[in-house]
């Protein structure tokens, strides 16, 4: 089965930009999502399509996926970005999320 | 506004069946699949299935195939999911979410049922 690879963790600085990986067998032949979840609450979709970001998202989420690995790219990191991040892609007719990134902020 | 209602926590037993539900409203209920995705305490996210509201036609993914069956009622825009021989790896918050149909991300999650499997 298809498998997707990230970071058990990542740590960031306030203002510097965090940089999530998601790996997988040509991965970018297909399409990939970001989600972030926050304790206690139901992941929300950053990033679609690879790079696409939904109405309501800071400017600041970028992604990019290219060869075997996407890219989350959280520029000028804030507090509030602190939080798990999940890459998510199909494999033919299923659905595929990544282990999960938690990312810390400090 | 575009909302996915689901039912309360379920406390069950092993071997018990659950079946929660997801209310949806503020679109066309058969414009969308709904997928259902779990996450355990402490873990990552895991794909149990969707369900095309329009026609009822489901997709499981192999580690649930036969013991999850998705099902709707169009009449009242509500999906359900039912889990059976239920063991305490069950114990789970399981979510419903929605995916456009020509899309491949999910734009809106409920908010969650926790499910809990106890003797």
């Amino acid at each position: 089965s298809y498998e997707l690879t990230q970071p058990p963790s990542v740590s960031v600085s306030p203002g510097q930009t965090a940089s999530i990986t998601c790996s997988g067998d040509k991965l970018g032949d297909k399409y990939v999502c970001w989600y972030q979840q926050k304790p206690g609450q139901s992941p929300v979709l950053v990033i679609y399509q690879d790079f696409k970001r939904p109405s309501g998202i800071p400017e600041r989420f970028s992604g990019s996926n290219s060869g075997n690995t996407a890219t989350l790219t959280i520029s000028g990191t804030l507090a509030m970005d602190e939080a798990d991040y999940y890459c998510q892609a199909w494999d033919t007719t299923t659905v595929v999320f990544g282990g999960g990134t938690k990312l810390t902020v400090l | 506004q575009v909302q996915l209602v689901q039912s309360g926590a379920e406390v069950k037993k092993p071997g018990a069946s659950v079946k929660v539900s997801c209310k949806a409203s503020g679109y066309t209920f058969t414009d969308y699949y709904m997928h259902w995705v779990r996450q355990a305490p402490g873990q990552g996210l895991k794909w149990m299935g969707w369900i095309n509201p329009n026609s009822g036609g489901t997709n499981y993914a192999q580690m649930f195939q036969g013991r999850v069956t998705m099902t709707r009622d169009t009449s009242i825009s509500t999906v359900y999911m039912e889990l059976s021989r239920l063991s305490s790896d069950d114990t789970a918050v399981y979510y419903c979410a929605r995916v456009p149909r020509d899309g491949d991300y999910i734009d809106y999650w409920g908010q969650g049922i926790l499910v809990t499997v106890s003797s």
